[in-house]
């Protein structure tokens, strides 16, 4: 199957890490993303990592890749209201592919 | 930066009407896409086009169509709206890098089909 799996909703409290996990099940896919998408605006690119990284780290975003478990994470330290948004992690469909197969996102919300 | 433009943020269009939702990127984009977004159901695609003149069907195509006859611009045509098609619609463009090709999306449009 081509199912990327993410829970649905998160809340978190201001200055806490989130930490929002995603599962998938190509093992080709080749490259991983996250998106964030605020209310009524596209999907914003927010980071990416190769398939043969176990960690990439940009500012207030580390993501995590555990291959062999086919799990994604992406943490957001010091959480802010303005992180509150619906975030997707999506997959490549397969080696050499240009379509991505998205998760149904999870929402997070930050309480002040 | 890339920039994804989608004609119209909001449109509301009547039960059978012709109805054209109009995408342009300035990158120089080969491959253009076309989802919706539907609460519970995630992004699911409509249509692909990977060069002019080309296109693809995606997972959901019935009752749309497309229309690819400049590299920057990818319309999606939905021949007699029905209230079903009511939905967010995304438009996204990438470059054919097969490797690391991270879609970049328009700002969406909402339409509602009465």
């Amino acid at each position: 199957g081509e199912d990327v799996e993410q829970s649905l909703f998160l809340s978190v409290r201001e200055g806490d890490s989130s930490v929002i996990n995603c599962t998938y099940t190509d093992s080709s896919s080749t490259y991983l993303y996250w998106y964030k998408q605020e209310p009524g605006a596209g999907l914003q690119l927010l980071t990416y990592i190769f398939s043969n990284m176990d960690m990439k780290q940009d500012q207030r975003l580390t993501v995590l890749l555990n291959k062999k478990d086919k799990h994604l994470s992406l943490r957001i330290a010091d959480t802010q209201t303005g992180d509150s948004a619906i975030y997707f992690c999506a997959e490549t469909k397969g080696a050499g592919s240009y379509q991505l197969t998205f998760g149904k996102g999870t929402k997070l919300s930050v309480i002040p | 930066d890339v920039k994804v433009t989608q004609s119209s943020r909001y449109l509301v269009k009547r039960t059978g009407e012709k109805v054209f939702l109009e995408c342009v990127q300035d990158m120089d984009h080969e491959n253009m896409f076309w989802y919706r977004q539907d609460p519970g159901l995630g992004l699911r695609l409509i249509y692909f086009s990977y060069d002019v003149k080309m296109k693809e069907k995606g997972d959901i195509p019935e009752g749309y169509s497309v229309s690819r006859e400049k590299k920057e611009r990818f319309s999606l045509i939905l021949e007699s709206a029905s209230t079903n098609q009511t939905s967010m619609y995304l438009c996204a463009s990438s470059f054919p890098d097969r490797d690391n090709s991270p879609l970049h999306f328009g700002n969406g449009t909402r339409l509602t089909v009465t």
